[in-house]
């Protein structure tokens, strides 16, 4: 079975400061990889994604992640953080080959302060 | 172009009552997928619907069902409501069930259960 695991509940950060926002898979097959994100009282938007070729990935919004198949990690991150980046960030993998049901992390709540 | 829209937006219900929450699919699409975010948590896959078949489903109990027409809209039914019922309900939408269609979600219902 798969999993995915969200190191952080919670991130607080300073606006224009560098963030990182953690993730684990656990999977014995191959999977892709998403970041979706949560503003408040909204559905989820696709930030990023990964399914093959080179393991950095450039998302909207200024957001990239990097694809560590070593470490099954697949970490976002952002140089420079703005209030607007204020929500809930979520991690999700498909398994490769079968049919689009995500399997979601709990998420991470990133919140920037002035 | 529109994309997937979600009714209602808020219900309130009691235990053991039975709800009926809609989804419309984006222009295109064939297949729809739900999710159910309890508060705090991740979406966790209920089911999804492939030209009007159910194409898969996750742990939850029979009392969820669901409904695809042939314009590929959807309705998620859940009977006799619990407590724990209570929860954020996503759709999503993509152009086929394959693991590398992006999936495009809704604003979300919220049911509360009483």
């Amino acid at each position: 079975a798969q999993s995915v695991t969200q190191l952080d509940s919670q991130v607080p950060v300073f606006e224009e400061a560098p963030v990182e926002l953690r993730c684990n898979y656990s999977s014995s097959v191959s999977v892709y990889l998403f970041w979706y994100v949560q503003y408040p009282n909204q559905g989820l938007q696709l930030l990023l994604k990964y399914l093959s070729g080179s393991t950095l990935v450039k998302g909207i919004n200024g957001f990239e992640a990097e694809f560590n198949k070593s470490q099954t990690s697949f970490h976002l991150r952002k140089p420079s953080v703005h209030i607007s980046d204020t929500a809930e960030y979520f991690c999700a993998v498909i398994v490769s080959g079968g049919y689009n049901k995500l399997i979601f992390g709990a998420g991470t709540r990133l919140a920037v302060h002035p | 172009e529109t994309g997937v829209t979600q009714s209602p937006t808020h219900l309130i219900k009691t235990r053991g009552q039975q709800v009926t929450l809609r989804c419309s699919s984006q222009s295109g699409h064939n297949t729809v997928s739900w999710y159910q975010q309890a508060l705090g948590q991740g979406p966790q896959f209920i089911f999804q619907y492939y030209r009007e078949e159910e194409n898969g489903r996750g742990n939850f109990p029979p009392r969820f069902s669901g409904l695809q027409f042939p314009n590929y809209s959807s309705e998620l039914n859940v009977n006799a409501l619990e407590l724990d019922d209570s929860a954020l309900y996503l759709c999503a939408s993509s152009l086929a069930p394959t693991s590398t269609d992006t999936q495009y979600f809704g604003p979300g219902t919220r049911l509360t259960v009483l």
